[in-house]
């Protein structure tokens, strides 16, 4: 039990289709990541959340658009991708203020496929 | 189950020595391995990995070697900076990144 979930575990969808990607944390953790992992290569931040503010874009293309509305929901709304962003997509959570320090609070990740 | 483990939950290093941390892996599909650096409320900051076709791979005060038959990992830091000081993990993927594990992380402090 990471205490971070992430939905759907596995997803396939075309060019054209609109699909969320939803990571849910109940940790009262602050601040919350999406990364993407994909085969052979480091892993790459994408956004950063802090307190529900948006804190950090890493030049991630805006077919990629994340939502949060709450300390313990993050989405990822995907939109008209290309096959090159079939990836694993991590969702991560961490204290912002005080609490444990340098641990990794990781979900089990979303495997994307894009046809 | 475990398949990345870091046995050492914590290292305390002298400035100026030779951090040495530890990973073991049980899943022999593993053939790319990473490490990773983080600091209180940041993501990991990627470090340096190695594919199992080496034995060593060298990025100035970073190495790591690996050990496929005995499916052991370190990285060696030096020399060691009070700057190091964070947690590191280190993590693990398959040829085809269908299976990616971190490691649980020690947490390394470099004292001046």
């Amino acid at each position: 039990e990471t205490g971070v979930t992430q939905t759907p575990r596995h997803l396939v969808m075309g060019m054209t289709n609109k699909k969320s990607l939803k990571c849910e944390q109940h940790l009262g953790h602050n601040a919350m990541y999406w990364y993407k992992q994909s085969a052979k290569k480091p892993l790459e931040l994408m956004f950063v959340y802090n307190f529900k503010e948006q804190t950090e874009n890493n030049s991630v293309p805006s077919r990629f658009s994340p939502e949060c509305p709450n300390s313990s929901h993050l989405f990822l709304h995907l939109h008209t991708l290309q096959p090159e962003d079939s990836a694993l997509y991590l969702c991560d959570s961490s204290q912002v203020a005080g609490g444990p320090t340098g641990e990794l609070f990781f979900g089990e990740g979303s495997r994307l496929t894009v046809l | 189950d475990q398949q990345v483990k870091q046995n050492s939950p914590s290292l305390s290093v002298q400035e100026g020595r030779i951090s040495i941390l530890n990973c073991d892996y049980t899943n022999s599909m593993f053939d790319y391995f990473l490490w990773y650096k983080k600091y209180p409320a940041e993501g990991p900051t990627f470090l340096i990995s190695i594919s199992s076709i080496k034995d060593k791979n060298e990025d100035g005060r970073f190495t790591v070697f690996l050990n496929k038959s005995a499916k052991h990992l370190s990285l060696h830091i030096v020399p060691s900076q009070p700057g190091d000081s964070a947690v590191y993990f280190c993590a693990a993927m398959d040829n085809y990144g269908q299976n990616f594990v971190f490691g649980p992380g020690t947490r390394l402090s470099v004292l001046p």
